[in-house]
């Protein structure tokens, strides 16, 4: 296992496609994150899964986002109707739920909206 | 509402002197505080964290200070390597179980040869 892998690395679409990413964690890691990059920001988070349950939403997470992550093993993050403001760096972590280390993050599916 | 920030974008050392990042948050609540190291096309890893518990943490040429009252902490490298050349980002947690983090703006290192 040689870590967190997503899909795409680059995505470009036009404004109103649907697009849906997915992420692979770590196999062991129960614990499987999304969060948003914009240029010059950090990371912000969007939602988190401990198994197949979805915990916690952020509200940045608009009802044209959706997550899931069926039988606990690979998530995908789904956009509807997709708005230039989409536009970013989406990056999945996974970690253990006793992990005093830190998510590990994949590389992230970079997003264009045109 | 930023909760965590770092005022400055950018640092620029030269190779084998000392690096200090800076980083202030604005929520009692955090407890548990690390940092990240991001290059270009790659996402975040994690390099050092600390609890409050603590105010210093050590791990070879990398030492974070927290210092609660302030709500102020600081990573240091020690020496400065070219290849430490990226943008670091601190990051703040309620619990240290793997709890959601909120991140810095980052600040991008670099160090000249």
């Amino acid at each position: 296992d040689t870590g967190v892998s997503q899909d795409p690395r680059h995505k470009i679409t036009k404004r109103g496609q649907n697009v849906t990413f997915r992420c692979d964690p770590i196999s062991e890691h129960n614990r499987l994150y999304w969060y948003r990059q914009t240029l010059g920001q950090g990371p912000e988070f969007l939602t988190y899964f401990q198994n197949e349950a979805q915990l916690e939403k952020s509200r940045l997470l608009s009802d044209r986002f959706s997550a899931e992550r069926p039988k606990g093993s690979f998530s995908t993050l789904e956009i509807q109707r997709t708005e230039q403001g989409d536009s970013a760096m989406y990056l999945c972590a996974s970690s253990l739920d006793t992990s005093n280390y830190g998510y590990t993050f994949g590389s992230g599916t970079r997003l264009t909206v045109v | 509402d930023q909760q965590v920030k770092q005022n400055s974008p950018s640092l620029s050392v030269q190779e084998g002197r000392i690096s200090i990042l800076n980083c202030d948050y604005t929520n009692s609540m955090f407890d548990y505080f690390l940092w990240y190291k991001k290059y270009p096309a790659e996402g975040p890893t994690f390099l050092i964290s600390i609890s409050s518990i603590k105010d210093k943490n050590e791990d070879g040429r990398f030492t974070v200070f927290l210092n609660k009252s302030a709500k102020h902490l600081s990573l240091h490298i020690v020496p400065s390597q070219p290849g430490d050349s990226a943008v670091y980002f601190c990051a703040a947690s309620v619990g240290a179980s793997g709890s959601r983090l909120t991140f810095g703006e980052g600040t991008q290192l670099t160090v000249n040869p």
